[in-house]
């Protein structure tokens, strides 16, 4: 059964350090999504992401975040200069975005980022 | 705006016993609710949302509008169900999924 993949599955990096998190989400799919948890708390939406622009964004995505879709498979969230508090899990998500409402959102395995 | 509450962070039942994981949410609009389950170690993943109508490995969870709930319930844990359950809603544009905290469901033998 295909799969959401992202790397790295940890990346540590100094405060102030630019960082990609890589995802690939299932073929043929056409709504991508970056989510977040920091550690012991809620899983929170960061962007959605559908026809090469980003259709919704929450408050934590702000100047320092962006995200692209450079090559029709990957789909990559940027943080421009990391501060400590974006330390947390990662998680990247794709739905096919058929006209069932709403069909499902299925999630990678995560990356964890430790900002130092 | 769009909450959704789990009040429980752990639940701990033994094997044989009934379950009820509760969600209670609130959201202006008619949102869809799910259940995410993730065993340990594993991704997120689907368990079941409520336009299906379906049980999926004995779970249940039915959408009461009224109360604003949709508690998962299965009527006999097995060891296997240890994993964080979390209830979601979505609702408008992107279909964004609002998640709960989250809770810790140990089954003991």
């Amino acid at each position: 059964e295909p799969e959401v993949t992202q790397t790295p599955s940890h990346q540590v990096t100094q405060m102030g350090q630019e960082v990609i998190l890589r995802c690939v989400p299932i073929s043929n799919h056409l709504y991508f999504y970056w989510y977040r948890q920091i550690l012991g708390q809620k899983v929170e939406f960061l962007v959605s992401f559908y026809n090469n622009e980003i259709s919704e964004k929450s408050e934590i995505f702000d100047d320092q975040f962006s995200v692209e879709r450079p090559d029709g498979s990957n789909f990559t969230l940027k943080i421009r200069s990391t501060k400590l508090e974006d330390s947390a899990m990662y998680f990247c998500a794709s739905r096919p975005g058929t006209f069932t409402y709403p069909d499902t959102q299925y999630f990678g395995p995560g990356t964890r980022l430790t900002v130092l | 705006a769009q909450r959704v509450t789990q009040p429980e962070k752990l639940l701990s039942v033994f094997k044989g016993a009934p379950v009820e994981l509760k969600c209670n949410y609130s959201y202006s609009g008619s949102p869809e609710l799910f259940w995410y389950v993730q065993y340990s170690r594993q991704r997120l993943q689907l368990l079941l949302r409520h336009i299906s109508r379906e049980s999926i490995k004995g779970f249940t969870a039915d959408l009461n509008k009224g109360e604003t709930s949709f508690h998962l319930k299965k009527p006999f844990a097995q060891e296997e169900d240890s994993a964080m359950y979390y209830c979601a809603l979505t609702g408008g544009y992107g279909n964004k999924l609002v998640f709960g905290a989250g809770t810790i469901l140990r089954v003991k033998s």
